[in-house]
């Protein structure tokens, strides 16, 4: 089953800062976070284990709440760069390779 | 500099053809993952192996068939069972380690039905 995103767009001016949520109805062993710019490949961002660890990335970090099944990630003084669709995935098992998708989020930087 | 080609870039289809997509690494991973993403539905995944000669089907596999015989390659067929192929088709690979590893992806092939 799918993971489910919030919000599925969103434009911010540059500078600002977006939260994307990442929600499941399963238990989960680690969260995937990856960045999609229009017409290119997926590109990964962090993978969060359960623990309930932070991890940061630049102006770019999410956090896992293993016992809500959710993670989140928050970017900072967005920039044009960041411009894409985000993609959170999901894995429930320790011994599997198998990372479910969500549908992704739109992020729009404008100046 | 190592990497995942996916070839050809653009396919078209016939109905009732087979097509094959071509996905080659040269990255040492031992895992690979064919996914398809439409306009508004993500990434999802049709197959993906995690050693030469297994492979495993992911949640769209029907009309799909695959096969693992090099660890660099992992070619998709699109059979004429999937009545619905037009598509972006990714192809990713990664190292085997608890939790999932992180996915390096190809380019993509985009097939069409003539």
């Amino acid at each position: 089953q799918q993971p489910v995103q919030s919000p599925q767009a969103v434009i911010l001016r540059e500078g600002e800062d977006a939260v994307i949520n990442c929600s499941s109805s399963k238990a989960l062993y680690s969260v995937h976070w990856y960045r999609q710019k229009h017409g290119e490949a997926p590109v990964f961002l962090m993978i969060l284990l359960k623990g309930g660890e932070q991890k940061g990335h630049d102006k770019i970090s999410a956090s896992f709440n293993e016992k809500k099944q959710q993670s989140s990630l928050y970017l900072t003084a967005s920039q044009l760069s960041y411009s894409g669709t985000y993609f959170c995935g999901t894995v429930t098992s320790g011994g599997y390779q198998k990372v479910t998708f969500g549908i992704g989020t739109k992020l729009q930087v404008i100046p | 500099d190592g990497g995942i080609t996916q070839s050809p870039k653009y396919l078209f289809r016939k109905e009732g053809q087979n097509v094959t997509l071509s996905c080659e690494q040269n990255l040492n991973h031992d895992a690979m993952y064919w996914y398809r993403q439409d306009p508004g539905q993500g990434l999802r995944l049709i197959y993906y192996s995690q050693i030469v000669n297994d492979f495993q089907k992911g949640d769209i596999a029907e009309g799909y068939s695959v096969s693992r015989e090099k660890k660099e390659s992992f070619p998709l067929t699109v059979t004429s069972a999937q009545k619905n192929p037009t598509a972006f088709y990714l192809c990713a690979s990664s190292i085997v380690g608890q939790g999932g590893q992180p996915q390096h992806f190809g380019d993509g092939t985009r097939l069409s039905i003539l």
